[in-house]
This record gives C-alpha cells, structure tokens and sequence, in this order.
C-alpha cells in the first residue's frame, strides 16, 4: 500500500523560499506513470492545487503560483519536491502530498489518492 | 477557475442519521466530482469518484449523486467514525482541480 509523507522546515522567514519534500513508501515512483501533487489549505480556507510531477520530470503547475513554484523528483530516493520562492504570510497552509489517478496527464477522471497527512508551514518573521 | 461550493458548511447530526451534503460547480463539469472525507491530523480519505462510484474499502453507507453543476454525498445511517469534514472536488479542469471549502460533520 503506497504511503506519502511530506518533511519540511515548519517556519519559513517572509521572502525566502519555502522547500518541502514527499516520501514515497510501498510503491516506486520510477516505474509506476502516476502524476505526483502538491495540494494545500491555509487555516480556515479550501484546498488549493499547487501542481504536480511526473517521475520523467514533466510538470503542471496552478498559474496562481507558476512563477513561483518549481517541483523535481528524485527517483533514486523515491522522492518529490516543492520549492516556492518569495513567501508571504498568506503561504501560511498545511501543505499536501498526493498521488494523482490520472496516468495520461490528461484525463479529466482524475483524484487524489493516497495523500499526505500533511505538514504545516508558517510564513513568519 | 471553476469555483465549487458546498453546503452546508457544517452540520450535526446523530449516530444513525442520515445526511446529505451539497457541492455545486461554478459551470457544468459533467460527472467529474470527488468526495473525500478528513479527520483532524490525518490524511484526507478519497471516499467517491467520478460522481457516483465508490472507492474500495468504503462503507457502502457512502453514495454520490448529480451531473452537471450540482452533486451530493448521502451518509445513511451516520456512524461515530463518520465526524469528519468532507470536501468535493472537481477535475473537469484537469491539470487544475478545485475543491469545495469543506463541510463539517458534528455529533448532535
């Protein structure tokens, strides 16, 4: 059963970047064709998809932060990353982790699962 | 964007209840509409997909409805482990996805 848990700096300094990685257990995200997201909430707000990777280090991105945003993947340690540069208070969220359903990259049948329990981030100075 | 609403924003109900939660669609997204549910701490539980069609490992007491802009999650016969939020998304607009801001299920 595949497993994703994110790790990252809890506290972030406005203006620097934000930096989170997703672990992957029980599955090899080089050999399987699943897209790979970053999802998150900021406190007492939806969820907001932030963009997704797949293992050959294709992505798609939210234009809400595409300048800011970039993901990779290491495959060799089963990983995907999120970086997003020039955080404000409002980048204050639990950020997600989750496996898309979609293989093709463009199937509109498409969810999120398993995710992330989820790692809080605070945008503070 | 298509934006998604839900509602009620919470509700509550007691064990043995059974209850409906709304999610509507800024535009018509066909069937492509999923329900999950989150429980303080954990990660969020895909409950439904594409409308209608049940995750495995999901209580049968867990069904989805509608088409178009309006969709519904029933809960029949409401269980203590069901108090949770539950949340819709839409993947009409694949690569984005929106989500509807949560419905929160308490005991009465």
């Amino acid at each position: 059963q595949v497993q994703l848990q994110e790790a990252g700096p809890g506290l972030v300094r406005p203006s620097q970047t934000l930096s989170l990685t997703c672990t992957v257990s029980g599955g090899s995200i080089s050999s399987s064709d699943y897209f790979w997201s970053w999802i998150r909430q900021p406190a007492g707000k939806g969820l907001e998809w932030i963009g997704r990777i797949y293992n050959s280090g294709t992505t798609n991105y939210n234009p809400s932060f595409k300048s800011r945003v970039t993901m990779s993947v290491d495959t060799s340690k089963n990983q995907f990353s999120l970086k997003m540069t020039s955080v404000t208070a409002a980048d204050t969220a639990v950020y997600y982790c989750a496996r898309d359903s979609d293989t093709s990259g463009y199937s509109r049948y498409n969810w999120f699962d398993p995710w992330g329990q989820g790692t809080l981030v605070i945008v503070s100075s | 964007d298509i934006q998604m609403t839900q509602s009620p924003s919470s509700l509550s109900a007691s064990v043995g209840d059974t209850v409906t939660i709304t999610c509507r669609a800024s535009q018509s997204i066909n069937i492509y509409l999923n329900w999950y549910q989150h429980k303080p701490g954990k990660a969020p539980k895909l409950l439904i997909y594409a409308t209608s069609s049940l995750q495995s490992g999901v209580p049968s007491r867990f069904s989805g409805s509608g088409s178009g802009t309006d969709f519904a999650l029933t809960i029949s016969s409401l269980q203590p482990e069901d108090f949770a939020t539950y949340f819709c998304q839409q993947s009409y607009s694949t690569p984005i996805s929106t989500f509807g801001p949560g419905t929160k299920v308490e005991i009465k």
